[in-house]
């Protein structure tokens, strides 16, 4: 069975970092790509990052370019979000997914974790 | 960036009904077109992804059509369990993009 298990979601102040985790089980984690994806209280999906297979391509929304990075540890079967100077505006509760294998959406997501950026 | 429009932002139906959610992209997409079912407090869902291929697990009732600019979901039977906030996504490019969102509310 597929499990994807978000961690490191808190409250943090304008300006912090965190460091958000999904732990991938039940699939072979190395051959599929992976993203992040939030959601705002009261708002839509949106999608928030990608990366490839071996972690040679990441792909960003716009709003988060220099500030978030994704990255990948195929050998704990583990994806991560970094994000720093954290906004009011990022607050969210962040979807881990794992993508197809060739078509690259989400196909399983994990429960969430949530962030909340307020002093 | 491709902008998804989704129609309508929501509507009301009866247990039986069939339903069609439409989404238009901003500029040509192909295909490549994905479905999402999001319950309050529960993880999102993937229905279909290329613009008509059924996810692993999805039941038939469920069904997508389109390319090019315009797409539909078809519910073909609204049982309770699909009450709910479907959005549609382009895997086409990136940035990745969702449409707004239809709620799906009980008449």
């Amino acid at each position: 069975e597929v499990q994807l298990v978000e961690s490191g979601g808190g409250l943090v102040q304008p300006g912090g970092s965190l460091r958000l985790s999904c732990a991938a089980s039940g699939f072979s984690f190395s051959i599929y790509w992976m993203s992040w994806v939030r959601q705002a209280p009261g708002k839509g999906l949106e999608w928030v990052a990608t990366i490839k297979p071996d972690g040679s391509e990441k792909y960003y929304v716009d709003s988060v370019k220099g500030r978030f990075t994704i990255s990948r540890d195929n050998a704990m079967n583990s994806l991560s979000l970094q994000m720093n100077s954290l906004r009011a505006e990022d607050t969210a509760i962040y979807y881990c997914a794992r993508d197809g294998r060739f078509v690259v959406t989400p196909s399983c997501w994990g429960q969430g974790t949530l962030v909340t950026v307020s002093s | 960036d491709i902008q998804m429009t989704q129609s309508p932002s929501s509507l009301s139906a009866s247990v039986g009904d069939r339903v069609t959610i439409t989404c238009r992209a901003s500029q040509d997409i192909s295909k490549n077109l994905a479905w999402v079912q999001k319950k309050p407090g529960k993880a999102p869902k993937s229905l279909i992804y290329a613009a008509s291929t059924l996810q692993s697990g999805v039941p038939s009732k469920f069904s997508g059509s389109g390319s090019g600019t315009d797409f539909t979901l078809t519910i073909s039977s609204l049982q309770p369990e699909d009450f709910a906030t479907y959005y549609c996504q382009q895997h086409n490019t990136y940035p990745r993009t969702f449409g707004g969102g239809t709620k799906v509310e009980i008449k």
